[in-house]
C-alpha cells in the first residue's frame, strides 16, 4: 500500500533562516504529490502540488517544492521563514491510475522563533 | 476566494448518540470528501463521494457512518451511534475533477462523552 513519510515530527526555525521539510514516499509509480499548511484551528490549505513536469514547483506564501524519482522525495523549502509561517504542514499524495483519496503523511510541526 | 464551509465548529454529543455533520462544499465543484484527525495523528480518508453515489470509502467508514447530498448545496456525514473513538476533527473537501487539489473546510471537533 502507498504511504507517505514524514521524519520530522518538529523543526525549529529562527525568523529569517532558510526552511526545508522533508517528505518520502512509497509508491510503485509517480504519484500526485501535495504539501499542504494547517494554521491552529484552521482548516488544510493547499500550499502546491506537482503532476507532471517540471520538477521544481512554486506555491503560495513563498513555498516550494522539489520532486526527486530518485530518491522518492518531494521536499518543501522556503528561504526565508516568517513567523506567521508556524504551523502544521502535511504531505499527502494521490495514487495516479485510479482514487481520489488523498493519502497524508503525519505531518511537521514548525516553530519559528523571532 | 470560494471557500468549503463547515457546521458546527463543534459538536459534543453523548455516546450512543446520533450525530450529522454539515458541510457546503464549494459550488462548481462535483467530488466530495470526508477525512478525520484523530488528535495527534494524522488525517485519514474516510469517503468521496461523486454523481450521488460513493466513490470509494475506507475501512473505517463502516455501516455506522452515512453521507448524503440532500440538495444542491450540503454534503452531509452522519455517525449513526458514535462511539468514544468517533471523537476526532473531522474535515469535509471538494474539488472540481478527480486527482485535483482537494479544498477543505475549517473542520468540525467532535468530542463523544
Amino acid at each position: 500500500a502507498q504511504s507517505v513519510t514524514q521524519p520530522d515530527i518538529h523543526i525549529t526555525v529562527s525568523e529569517g533562516a532558510s526552511l526545508e521539510l522533508r517528505c518520502n514516499y512509497s509508491y510503485g509509480a509517480t504519484p500526485y504529490l501535495f504539501w499542504y499548511v494547517q494554521s491552529p484551528g484552521q482548516g488544510l490549505q493547499l500550499l502546491l502540488k506537482y503532476f507532471s513536469g517540471d520538477t521544481l514547483v512554486q506555491g503560495i506564501k513563498g513555498f516550494e517544492a522539489e520532486f526527486k524519482r530518485s530518491q522518492s522525495s518531494f521536499n518543501l523549502r522556503k528561504p526565508s521563514v516568517h513567523w506567521s509561517d508556524a504551523a502544521e504542514y502535511f504531505c499527502a499524495l494521490i495514487l495516479t491510475g485510479g482514487g481520489n483519496k488523498l493519502t497524508f503523511g503525519t505531518g511537521t510541526q514548525l516553530k519559528v522563533e523571532l | 476566494e470560494p471557500e468549503v464551509t463547515q457546521t458546527p465548529s463543534h459538536q459534543v454529543t453523548q455516546m450512543g448518540q446520533e450525530v450529522i455533520l454539515r458541510c457546503v462544499p464549494i459550488s462548481n465543484h462535483l467530488y466530495f470528501y470526508w477525512y478525520r484527525q484523530i488528535l495527534g495523528q494524522k488525517v485519514e480518508f474516510l469517503v468521496s463521494f461523486y454523481n450521488n453515489e460513493i466513490s470509494e470509502k475506507s475501512e473505517i467508514f463502516d455501516d455506522q457512518f452515512s453521507v448524503e447530498r440532500p440538495d444542491g448545496s450540503n454534503f452531509t456525514l452522519k455517525i449513526r451511534s458514535t462511539k468514544l473513538e468517533d471523537s476526532a476533527m473531522y474535515f469535509c473537501a471538494s474539488s472540481d475533477r478527480p486527482n485535483q487539489p482537494q479544498h477543505f473546510g475549517d473542520g468540525t471537533r467532535l468530542s463523544i462523552l
